[in-house]
């Protein structure tokens, strides 16, 4: 099994639409999350950490489920700047490193 | 507000031939990272520097050295480049303890 594992879409979805993605972790001694946004041929850019239960930051919400070891992002009235692929990763327990899955294209379309 | 800096951008070599890809960082970090990435991969940890003067290996090292000259600078050294080493690779740098990582714009690697 896959240290860091999510679905890699495409997810397609109209603007205005809901949309939620999931990550599963393997390791259960892992204490913090995050999920990046990645632009087509760009580096990658910090979208939200999750350390706890969850976190929301406008239109998007983190949460972290420990018992199923999993974590999910939830994108609420999605618009067209929202397509990218999103990426999440495990901090574990080692100092500052990440462990990533592979990623999650989301499209919005008009 | 230069952030992380690499260098080159893109580069293309022959199979066997040596480069070195460059990264500065002027955020004061500690920590440094290379990743490559590569389709349907995600990205995977090569080597990191937890501090100036320690380094350590990776998820898939095998292929690559590297070096923190200082505080600001850390490179990756690949010695006889295989095609299999064609990917992009991304430089990061962290405070150190904390997961939020900041990238480099990355190198596009082809190796002919």
């Amino acid at each position: 099994r896959k240290e860091v594992e999510q679905d890699p879409g495409p997810f397609n979805v109209p603007e205005g639409a809901t949309v939620a993605f999931n990550c599963t972790y393997s390791n259960s001694a892992s204490q913090s999350f995050f999920w990046y946004r990645q632009d087509c041929r760009k580096e990658p850019k910090l979208l939200m950490s999750v350390y706890s239960s969850g976190n929301e930051d406008g239109r998007f919400t983190a949460q972290l489920n420990r018992a199923s070891q999993y974590i999910s992002l939830l994108i609420r009235d999605s618009k067209l700047s929202d397509s990218a692929t999103y990426l999440c990763a495990d901090g574990g327990t080692s100092y500052g490193k990440l462990t990533f899955g592979q990623g999650t294209i989301l499209t919005v379309h008009p | 507000n230069a952030g992380v800096t690499q260098t080159p951008k893109f580069q293309v070599l022959k199979t066997g031939q040596s480069m070195t890809l460059q990264c500065a960082q002027d955020m004061n970090h500690n920590s440094m990272y290379w990743y490559r990435q590569d389709p349907g991969m995600g990205l995977r940890l090569i080597y990191y520097s937890a501090s100036e003067g320690t380094t350590d290996k990776g998820e898939v090292p095998n292929g690559y050295n590297v070096s923190r000259l200082n505080k600001r600078e850390f490179s990756l050294r690949l010695e006889s480049a295989a095609p299999s080493q064609t990917s992009v690779y991304f430089c990061a740098s962290s405070e150190g303890g904390v997961g939020t990582q900041h990238f480099g714009d990355g190198t596009r690697l082809s190796i002919l």
